[in-house]
């Protein structure tokens, strides 16, 4: 069946580094991906939906230089995090919909990304 | 505005009990999609039910069933038989006409008691 495979699942780095995180369709064009940012104990906060060859919409409050998304082809979408500090330590979460003209198919999401920054 | 209240924070029942958890979401759009994902502790986002709002029976999924007010905007997810291996948490969300933007509820955690 369809998936997003998420890399890297965990990452730890030093306070100024930037770190990409790829979303990956499989056997899917994702034409769209969602980017979630969920912090412990709480729900999934929408960050910026891609669409491939045009530029992201982010959402309110969300700084669109700090969060560099890419969604350069049908089957990947990146999101780097630019001179990451501890603040932006988080869980990542990307999903994209799955295909067909009915919205009520599933999202696939990828298995997310913990960001630990030192 | 579109929003998604859960109000049970937590919950915990023994094992093989029945648990319903609570969902109530605000739109004033008529065609839209409602859905109940599962977040183990391992964090991926399972799909455990949806249901199209034009229809009026009762989605039901083996041991998951909802019970689907449209009038009253409610959509509680029931599960039966619960098993340690429901423990999780339970996002509520819906998404509206072919916008696949979900929007999500804060969430229930179950705990199941052996």
């Amino acid at each position: 069946g369809a998936v997003v495979s998420q890399h890297p699942s965990w990452v730890i780095c030093k306070s100024g580094t930037s770190v990409k995180i790829e979303c990956r369709s499989l056997d899917f064009q994702a034409t769209t991906m969602f980017w979630y940012r969920q912090f412990p104990k709480q729900s999934l906060m929408l960050m910026a939906t891609s669409n491939e060859g045009s530029k992201a919409t982010y959402e309110q409050g969300v700084e669109k230089d700090k969060f560099l998304i890419n969604h350069a082809s049908l089957t990947l979408s990146t999101l780097t995090v630019t001179s990451a500090h501890p603040e932006d330590s988080s869980f990542y979460i990307c999903s994209a919909p799955g295909q067909g003209v009915r919205s009520n198919q599933p999202q696939h999401f990828g298995d997310g990304t913990r960001l630990s920054i030192l | 505005a579109q929003t998604v209240t859960q109000s049970q924070p937590e919950m915990s029942v023994q094992e093989a009990e029945t648990v319903t958890l609570s969902c109530t979401y605000d739109t004033s759009e008529n065609n839209y999609y409602l859905f109940w994902y599962k977040q183990p502790p391992s964090r991926q986002m399972i799909l455990v039910i949806r249901q199209e709002a034009y229809k009026q029976q009762n989605a039901t999924e083996n041991r998951f069933s909802v019970n689907f007010q449209k009038a009253a905007k409610s959509f509680s997810l029931k599960i039966s038989d619960s098993q340690l291996g429901d423990t999780a948490m339970y996002f509520c969300a819906f998404n509206v006409g072919s916008n696949y933007q979900l929007i999500w509820g804060a969430g229930t955690k179950l705990i199941i008691k052996p």
